[in-house]
């Protein structure tokens, strides 16, 4: 089946301008998951949903980024009043649920490049 | 706090060679390990998942083997490929979230 969907593939935008990236994840997968890729620091958890409720948001870097998800399925990541150190790879991932032995299956990222 | 560190860096060798790239984590209270390829401008594909109990994973040409208490993990690559060059990421999972590693890349050439 189709894994998981991520739009744009690429996103250049002014800084001071607010974004939405979104994933659809594989058919099914009830636990969503958001990282980010930059040069500086690697791959990083930003936030995750088990179907619509989000448990653990402790990775978002600042409150100008938020995320939701509705009807278990699509997700969306929105960052306003983008900054520079807003540029990397946004990384989305799903698993069957959100239990310990399940792998994520990743999506081939947005680039963002804040100019 | 958990962290994942990768040897090496990055690695080039010739086409045949058997290849060991190695993870080693901090914090052994983990439900799992995952090792992941990424291409160039591409997202990460799945290659292997440990669990916690588990010693080995094997899918083809490549094993994975996990000491918990040690804190490390290595994944083997048998008569590698020109197709093998990316780079490799392991994860570990001790909560919801995976922490991932900074990677090894990889290059082999004909």
């Amino acid at each position: 089946g189709a894994g998981v969907s991520q739009s744009p593939s690429n996103k250049v935008t002014e800084k001071g301008k607010d974004v939405e990236l979104r994933c659809d994840p594989i058919s099914g997968h009830t636990a969503l998951y958001w990282y980010r890729q930059s040069l500086g620091q690697g791959l990083e958890f930003l936030i995750y949903f088990q179907g619509n409720s989000a448990p653990d948001k402790s990775g978002l870097p600042s409150d100008r980024f938020s995320a939701e998800r509705t009807g278990g399925s699509v997700s969306t990541l929105t960052i306003q009043r983008t900054q520079q150190e807003d540029s990397a790879v946004y990384l989305c991932a799903s698993s069957s649920n959100v239990g310990q032995n399940q792998p994520q299956h990743f999506g081939d990222g947005t680039r963002l490049s804040i100019l | 706090k958990q962290e994942v560190t990768q040897i090496p860096a990055a690695l080039s060798v010739p086409e045949g060679e058997n290849l060991v790239l190695n993870c080693s984590f901090t914090d052994s209270a983990i439900y799992n390990l995952q090792w992941f390829r990424q291409d160039p401008g591409k997202g990460l594909t799945s290659l292997l998942l440990i669990q916690s109990s588990q010693r080995e994973q094997t899918s083809g040409r490549l094993n994975a083997s996990l000491d918990k208490s040690s804190g490390r993990s290595t994944l083997y690559i048998a008569a590698s490929q020109p197709g093998d060059s990316a780079t490799y990421l392991c994860a570990v999972r001790n909560t919801d979230k995976l922490i991932f590693g900074t990677g090894t890349r990889l290059q082999v050439f004909p």
